[in-house]
């Protein structure tokens, strides 16, 4: 069955530190990507995706995400965090054009600490 | 934010009553979706409706049920709640074209609890 794996389970930084979180996925056809951020008490919010093209996606708040299809990995990078990233983030993954198979991994919490 | 309303936001009931949950949205997007989210789980998919009337069938749909009798409403029933129930229940939208397509945009979410 089609999984998403978010390697880091909670990591805990610094202000100014670098982060890094992990993502891999099974499936081997055509993916469609995506980076979710949920702040504390609220709803899902859209940080990036991918579909096609340049494999380096810029998004929003200076996150920026690498899709690497020979490892099957769709990795999310800061170069320096802000106490205000602190939430939980979402690897997810949609097969091809095929709406309603968005698969989620299980969430990294980031704590950043002041 | 996308147009996306859920009511109740909170609710706490018995096991064994029925329970509905209601996703409204004025994007007029042609797909919605229920998903539960619980700790170590991420989000699951519970249903989705790719139109009017048209429901399938997600990763944890057993005990729920579904219905879209109008483009911007998706109703969630538990026909008879139980304790492992309990999650936090977000809708979401998407369009069928666009830039935006593909891309879902989630409600506030609903938090239910069962005793």
């Amino acid at each position: 069955a089609q999984s998403v794996s978010q390697h880091n389970h909670h990591v805990i930084l610094s202000e100014a530190a670098s982060l890094e979180l992990g993502c891999n996925y099974s499936y081997g056809g055509t993916v469609n990507l995506f980076w979710y951020v949920q702040y504390p008490g609220q709803h899902l919010q859209l940080l990036l995706k991918y579909f096609s093209g340049d494999p380096l996606v810029k998004g929003i708040k200076g996150f920026e995400a690498e899709f690497i299809k020979s490892k099957f990995s769709f990795n999310l990078r800061k170069p320096s965090v802000q106490w205000s990233d602190t939430a939980e983030y979402f690897c997810a993954v949609n097969k091809g054009r095929s709406q309603g198979n968005l698969i989620f991994g299980k969430g990294t919490k980031l704590s950043v600490k002041p | 934010d996308a147009g996306i309303t859920q009511s109740p936001r909170h609710k706490v009931t018995e096991t064994g009553t029925p329970v509905t949950l209601r996703c409204h949205q004025t994007e007029n997007h042609r797909y919605m979706y229920w998903y539960r989210q619980d700790p170590g789980h991420g989000l699951r998919l519970i249903h989705y409706s790719y139109g009017v009337k048209d429901t399938d069938k997600g990763e944890v749909s057993d005990g729920y049920s579904v219905s879209r009798s109008k483009t911007e409403d998706f109703l969630l029933t538990l026909e008879s709640a139980t304790s492992s129930q309990t999650s936090v229940y977000f809708c979401a939208i998407s369009s069928s074209g666009g830039s935006s397509y593909n891309e879902q945009f989630f409600g506030p979410g609903t938090r239910l609890t069962v005793l």
